[in-house]
């Protein structure tokens, strides 16, 4: 059964800075890739997904993430973070023909002003 | 439109009742979802439903029970609730084919005393 490895659980940073959350997936077939997005109090939401294609995808807000086969990563980048990115961040992946994503533990993200 | 709805938001249960949440989407969505979320354990998966008229078990089925009321609605029943089963529960629509984003409902927080 496929995976998905964040490996960072929880990161604090101060406004301004740049943000990479790791994603590592287990499957060596054709996968979908999502980032999910959970601010305090509220439902999960998409923040970006790649299904084919250019292997940098853009996202809301800023967020972009790289698909990278050779390393099965999914890592979410943002060059600059805001007070209100603090989420919590989960990363999921969908094999080929499959109903139900696996999801990462998730990554706490606080952003201090 | 309202997207996936659920109810209630907040629930105080005591040890051995039973209690019934309710989801419903309106966005035509084939496949519907129940996860629960619990501190550092991410999403888990309790049931699924691909389809009207089909339901399958998830990562974590024991202790629950689910209908499929029609294409519209997917409910998940507690029969004897236990403090184990305090957490907070999503319920998520996507569409057809598999792969595609999920939408999350707006959570219900369970506490079983």
């Amino acid at each position: 059964a496929q995976s998905v490895s964040q490996h960072n659980h929880h990161v604090i940073l101060s406004e301004a800075a740049s943000l990479e959350l790791g994603c590592n997936y287990s499957y060596g077939g054709t996968v979908n890739l999502f980032w999910y997005v959970q601010y305090p109090g509220q439902h999960l939401q998409l923040l970006l997904k790649y299904f084919s294609g250019d292997p940098l995808v853009k996202g809301i807000k800023g967020f972009e993430a790289e698909f990278i086969k050779s390393k099965f990563s999914f890592n979410l980048r943002k060059p600059s973070v805001q007070w209100s990115d603090t989420a919590e961040y989960f990363c999921a992946c969908l094999t080929g023909g499959s109903y139900i994503p696996t999801f990462g533990r998730g990554t706490s993200l606080i952003v201090h002003p | 439109n309202a997207g996936v709805t659920q109810t209630p938001k907040f629930q105080v249960l005591k040890t051995g009742q039973s209690m019934t949440l309710q989801c419903a989407q309106d966005m035509n969505h084939n496949s519907m979802y129940w996860y629960r979320q619990d501190p550092g354990m991410g999403l888990r998966l309790i049931y699924y439903s691909a389809s009207e008229g089909t339901t399958d078990k998830g990562e974590v089925p024991n202790g629950y029970n689910v209908s499929r009321l029609n294409k519209r609605e997917f409910s998940l029943r507690l029969e004897s609730a236990a403090p184990s089963q305090t957490s907070v529960y999503f319920c998520a629509s996507s569409l057809p084919p598999p792969g595609d984003t999920q939408y999350f409902g707006p959570g219900t927080r369970l506490t079983v005393l």
